[in-house]
């Protein structure tokens, strides 16, 4: 089956940690996202990416960091410099033929700074 | 300001009753527009989606919605509701600027739906 997976589900991460959220899809989708949802608040795209070794900042990119090494990967890092890490995080894939198309979603994972 | 605006926080409705969740957004030309739905803890699924064209748009799970260009609006609508409608439901808009598929998404639409 086709789809986003996003590991690990569940994270935990200590003041000052660096952590990284993977992502990976099998669809053969150019282009992939990151987003952070909070309660209240909708999603806010962190970065995306439109092609292999190029990525560009979204909304709210401080203190994450990205890489695009493969087409079907597009890990986040979460640095020790976000000072508000905790959150669920969504990574999802789209088409991109110079025109919208809808974006597929994975499940998220939830981050938790203890 | 550019934005797109779910007015409801929340929403209950009875089970078989009719539902409508509002979208409005503000953007100088028309956009596409998405809805979305999110069952806890879980991923997006897309429902419905208006690029072009007629302006009533069916989706996925008996979902439709109205695009209403004089309102700016993209509302959802369900007939009958059903137990497992029970989710957090967004509306997203593609401005078409910026040069990729850019997301604005409201803040959502919790559903509860009583038996």
């Amino acid at each position: 089956d086709g789809g986003i997976t996003q590991s690990p589900k569940y994270l935990f991460r200590k003041e000052g940690q660096n952590v990284t959220l993977s992502c990976e899809q099998n669809l053969n989708h150019d282009a992939m996202y990151w987003y952070r949802q909070d309660p209240g608040q909708g999603l806010r795209l962190i970065y995306y990416s439109q092609i292999v070794n190029d990525f560009q900042k979204g909304d709210i990119a401080e203190g994450y960091s990205v890489s695009r090494e493969k087409k079907e990967s597009f890990p986040l890092t979460v640095t020790s410099a976000q000072k508000n890490p905790t959150a669920f995080y969504l990574c999802a894939s789209s088409t991109w033929e110079g025109g919208s198309d809808e974006q597929f979603f994975g499940p998220g994972t939830r981050l938790t700074v203890l | 300001a550019q934005s797109v605006t779910q007015p409801d926080i929340h929403i209950t409705v009875s089970e078989g009753a009719s539902l409508e969740l509002r979208c409005n957004y503000s953007y100088g030309a028309t956009p596409y527009l998405f809805w979305y739905v999110q069952s806890p803890g879980q991923g997006l699924q897309l429902l419905l989606k208006y690029f072009s064209g007629d302006t009533l748009v069916q989706g996925i799970k008996g979902f439709e919605a109205e695009f209403k260009r004089s309102q700016s609006s993209f509302n959802l609508r369900k007939p009958s509701v059903h137990w497992s409608d029970a989710a957090e439901y967004f509306c997203a808009v593609d401005p078409l600027s910026g040069g990729y598929n850019k997301l604005i998404f409201g803040a959502g639409t919790r559903l509860a739906v009583h038996p």
